[in-house]
């Protein structure tokens, strides 16, 4: 069975850093590109980054370019997403997906982790 | 950004009834290899979201056959020909042609 579970949400001051994890496993997780999306409470989807498959390329939203690193161990199965210099406009659901190619994201999505940014 | 506006935002249906939701983006979602990125999301409350089409119209396992996505270039829509209680939730369309992903605001589907 397919699965990625987040882990590493939390409260967190404003100015503060986090580090959180998507665990896969059930599929050849080194052939896959890796996302990472945010929902805010009572919002919508937000796109934040994106890695290859193999590492090479990232990418991120204009509002998290410079704050966060998007990386991955493909030994672990692991894809990690290093915040910091949080505010309050971070707090949201952080979710986990995966797509087979660069371009057809979002096929299969973790259960989130919370992050709030708060004093 | 390429921007996604759904319409309606608001969707109440009865059970049995068909229900529809239109997705236009900003800008052309076909690339120069002729192939067009929109994807539909749909989020039951308090779950995770789960991916119902890619391509516009191609069907992820085990999405109902009553689910179908069309449209081309900039108009998309996603019609469900009779709305079961399992279909209520937000409904997102998503385009991946263009850099960065962008999501529409979202369309919540409620059973009258």
């Amino acid at each position: 069975e397919v699965q990625l579970v987040e882990s590493g949400g939390g409260l967190v001051q404003p100015g503060g850093s986090l580090r959180l994890s998507c665990a896969a496993s059930g599929f050849t997780f080194s052939s896959y590109w890796m996302h990472w999306v945010r929902q805010a409470p009572g919002k919508g989807l937000v796109w934040v980054s994106r890695i290859s498959a193999d590492g090479s390329v990232t990418g991120y939203a204009d509002s998290v370019k410079g704050r966060f690193t998007i990386s991955r161990d493909n030994a672990r199965n692991t894809v990690y997403l290093q915040m910091n210099s949080l505010g309050a406009e971070d707090t949201a659901v952080y979710y986990c997906t995966r797509g087979r190619w660069e371009q057809l994201p979002f096929d299969c999505w973790g259960q989130g982790t919370p992050v709030t940014v708060s004093s | 950004d390429v921007v996604m506006t759904q319409s309606p935002l608001s969707l109440p249906v009865t059970l049995g009834q068909p229900a529809s939701i239109s997705c236009r983006s900003s800008q052309s979602l076909v690339n120069s290899g002729g192939d067009t990125y929109l994807s539909w999301i749909h989020q039951r409350p308090g779950q995770s979201p789960r991916r119902l089409f890619y391509k516009i119209s191609y069907r992820d396992s085990g999405v109902p056959d009553r689910f179908s996505g069309s449209g081309s270039g900039t108009d998309f829509t996603l019609k469900i020909s009779r709305v079961e209680a399992e279909d209520v939730g937000v409904y997102y369309c998503t385009q991946a042609t263009h850099w960065p992903i962008t999501f529409g605001q979202g369309t919540r589907l409620e059973i009258k």
